[in-house]
């Protein structure tokens, strides 16, 4: 199975500042990543798929970008909202997800 | 608007069985691949099984012969029966849609469900 390495686990941040979590992959998934936001007691969402494309409805702060190993989720100007939980998804393989980035707030 | 939602989770001992739904809405169950994934307690997400369109379903080793995945398209249901129950299955359950223009198990999941949470324990 396709190993995904999220990074950090977990993180503090203030509203309004730029965020990113990074996903690493044990071998070349090419762009095959997708990232999801989880909160308690509520479904995950997806944000972007294909390591770049952003889903219908995702607020443009949201962005993706990379290929190959290693792949990064930006939060450009942290909402309220966006304090959650934050996992990656390879599909270039059977279905493997990332542990998850915990983002809290400072 | 498409919706999942998944029920039949609870407490259940050791060797047990136990059957989960996920009810879905705004699609059809028959023109979609559609998958269970879980989560332990304080771990990551861990694919369990998928079914495809036409019916084929497929298991992740650490529940290939225990589980069992159907569907009933007449409610629109999926269903999960899951025996033998072990306190390593002990996960909030989830089914999830893939992607609907890929159609494939190769692909992320467009739409979730919340989710039933599944306790095995003595």
């Amino acid at each position: 199975d396709i190993q995904m390495t999220p990074s950090p686990s977990s993180l503090s941040a203030s509203v309004g500042d730029r965020v990113t979590i990074t996903c690493r992959a044990s071998q070349d998934i090419s762009n095959s990543l997708a990232w999801y936001q989880l909160k308690p007691g509520k479904a995950p969402n997806l944000l972007v798929y294909e390591a770049y494309r952003l889903e219908v409805g995702v607020p443009s702060r949201f962005s993706g970008s990379g290929s190959g190993t290693e792949f990064t989720l930006t939060i450009s100007g942290l909402q309220p909202e966006d304090f959650a939980t934050y996992f990656c998804q390879q599909y270039y393989g059977t279905p493997t997800f990332g542990g998850g980035t915990k983002v809290e707030i400072k | 608007e498409v919706q999942l939602v998944e029920s039949g989770g609870g407490l259940i001992q050791p060797g047990g069985s136990l059957r989960l739904s996920c009810a879905a809405s705004g699609f059809s169950v028959s023109s979609a691949y559609i998958s269970w994934v879980r989560q332990a307690p304080g771990k990551g997400l861990e694919w369990v099984s998928v079914i495809y369109s036409g019916g084929d379903t497929y298991y992740a080793d650490s529940v290939k012969g225990r589980f069992t995945l159907s569907r009933d398209t007449s409610k629109n249901t999926l269903f999960l029966q899951m025996n033998n129950l072990r306190a390593e299955d002990t996960a909030m359950y989830y089914c999830a849609r893939h992607y609907s223009a890929f159609l494939s198990l190769y692909s992320p999941f467009d739409s979730w469900g919340q989710g039933t949470l599944v306790a095995v324990s003595s």
